[in-house]
């Protein structure tokens, strides 16, 4: 069982917006602004996305987008392509351990 | 450009060890904090070790303490995973992972291509 709990599926058609929620406690996402976002082709490395809750690498498109409220952190992706279609996961630093925590990821259909 | 090129995988029996090293390129390596990550075939990513940058803080999930080594070279650029009294379920691709701290969070924005470590009989 994963830490960070994400839905396992999300999907949307192109043009159109998604949100991926990661739900986790006061002792991690509630706690500290170290949410992380890692997009994932198949077989392929993560890719940092979104890091800081809501602050975009260079090179991010604009259409991805982090937020936060309490215990949960939020991911949306707006203007969906193609190309978006991936699996999603979030992470978070928690003060008992640095190596972290990840959700179980999501995996974002474009439909 | 960062990059970051995993090495060291491959088929292994039950018991046995494996060496993952992990060459760094493009950026000071003995500045940055590493980290190694797993993801078992078809599943979820897994934390597996932490290691400070010039060694002096190291940190293992429960799963892999005791049974596996985090090391680095910083005059060699390279981070490496000593992994002894292997199992099946430590089947999975181990990838390395730079840790970048801001002075008000930390993430990890470089990864390498992973390497596949395969525990079977």
């Amino acid at each position: 069982q994963s830490a960070l709990t994400q839905p396992p599926s999300a999907s949307g058609s192109p043009g159109q917006s998604v949100t991926i929620s990661c739900t986790g406690t006061r002792s991690d996402v509630g706690g500290y602004n170290y949410v992380s976002w890692y997009q994932q082709h198949p077989g392929k490395a993560p890719k940092l996305m979104i890091y800081e809750v809501s602050k975009r690498p260079s090179g991010v498109p604009d259409r991805f987008s982090g937020s936060k409220s309490g215990n949960t952190a939020s991911l949306t992706v707006s203007g969906l392509q193609a190309e978006d279609e991936a699996d999603y996961y979030c992470s978070s630093y928690t003060g008992s351990n640095i190596l972290g925590v990840f959700g179980g990821g999501t995996k974002l259909t474009v439909l | 450009e960062v990059q970051l090129v995993e090495s060291g995988g491959g088929l292994v029996q039950p018991g046995g060890s494996l060496r993952l090293s992990c060459a760094a390129s493009g950026f000071t390596f003995s500045s940055f904090e590493m980290n190694w990550v797993r993801q078992a075939p078809g599943k979820g990513l897994e934390w597996v070790s932490y290691i400070a940058n010039r060694g002096s803080s190291i940190y293992y999930a429960d799963s892999v303490r005791g049974r596996f080594t985090i090391s680095r070279d910083n005059a060699k650029n390279s981070l490496y995973l000593q992994m002894n009294s292997l199992r099946a379920e430590d089947t999975a691709v181990y990838y390395c992972a730079r840790r970048y701290c801001s002075s008000t969070a930390c993430t990890h924005d470089y990864w390498g291509q992973g390497t596949l470590v395969t525990v079977s009989s």
